[in-house]
């Protein structure tokens, strides 16, 4: 299996504190992406990251890719509530025509206020 | 907007039975694809289609069966419903672009399906 690996499984923080999610991957990418899912909803995309940028922000969302290491981390600052929600890494790979996403497992978040 | 939208949204079967899940997308978007995502695991791609008219396997194709007559549609069947196939499963779309360009997929809120 081709499956990234996610750290840690789940995250319990408090509001305002940072949340930093880890994702190590195996094969070569064209990028990597985040996503959020919240509890019985689809998966809502949050950052691309191509695989010849190091770092990406978007609003509170930090990204950081290291394609030496295979690795990436998302980091949330200041988080929120509403936050809360399971987080999935997936890298990037276009083959003939279509982009194959192989996604990670997940990351649980959980914001106490 | 209403993006990707699957019908129906929740369903129980009987080991056997046949049925087909329904994803919508309004983006006008080339690619569509169908992943299954079972406790434990990440999304898994079932079958995927580049347009109208073509579809190709993905990584557990075994089972299902798909038809992508109409652009903004893709269809996913279940020919003879097994237990092994209780899981949620969601369309994603997605916008061409250039050779190696990269897009993000845009997904649907899923179809929970339990098959008894």
């Amino acid at each position: 299996s081709q499956q990234g690996e996610e750290d840690p499984q789940a995250l319990s923080i408090q509001e305002g504190e940072n949340a930093t999610m880890n994702c190590s991957y195996k094969t070569s990418i064209n990028n990597l992406q985040w996503y959020r899912q919240n509890s019985g909803r689809g998966l809502v995309h949050l950052i691309l990251i191509r695989s010849n940028e190091r770092e990406k922000h978007s609003g509170r969302l930090r990204v950081t890719l290291d394609t030496s290491k295979k690795s990436s981390s998302l980091l949330i600052t200041a988080s929120r509530a509403a936050d809360t929600a399971s987080y999935f890494c997936a890298t990037g790979r276009r083959d003939t025509g279509f982009q194959k996403l192989v996604f990670g497992t997940g990351t649980r978040l959980l914001v106490s206020p | 907007n209403a993006g990707v939208t699957q019908t129906p949204k929740f369903r129980v079967l009987k080991t056997g039975q046949s049925m087909t899940l329904l994803c919508a997308q309004d983006m006008n978007h080339e690619y569509m694809y169908w992943y299954r995502q079972d406790p434990g695991m990440g999304l898994r791609l079932i079958h995927y289609s580049v347009g109208e008219g073509t579809t190709a396997k993905g990584e557990v194709p075994d089972g299902y069966n798909v038809s992508r007559l109409k652009k903004q549609n893709f269809l996913l069947g279940l020919e003879s419903a097994a237990p092994s196939q209780t899981s949620v499963y969601f369309c994603a779309s997605e916008q061409r672009g250039y050779i190696r360009s990269n897009q993000p997929q845009h997904f649907g809120d899923g179809t929970r399906l339990s098959i008894l």
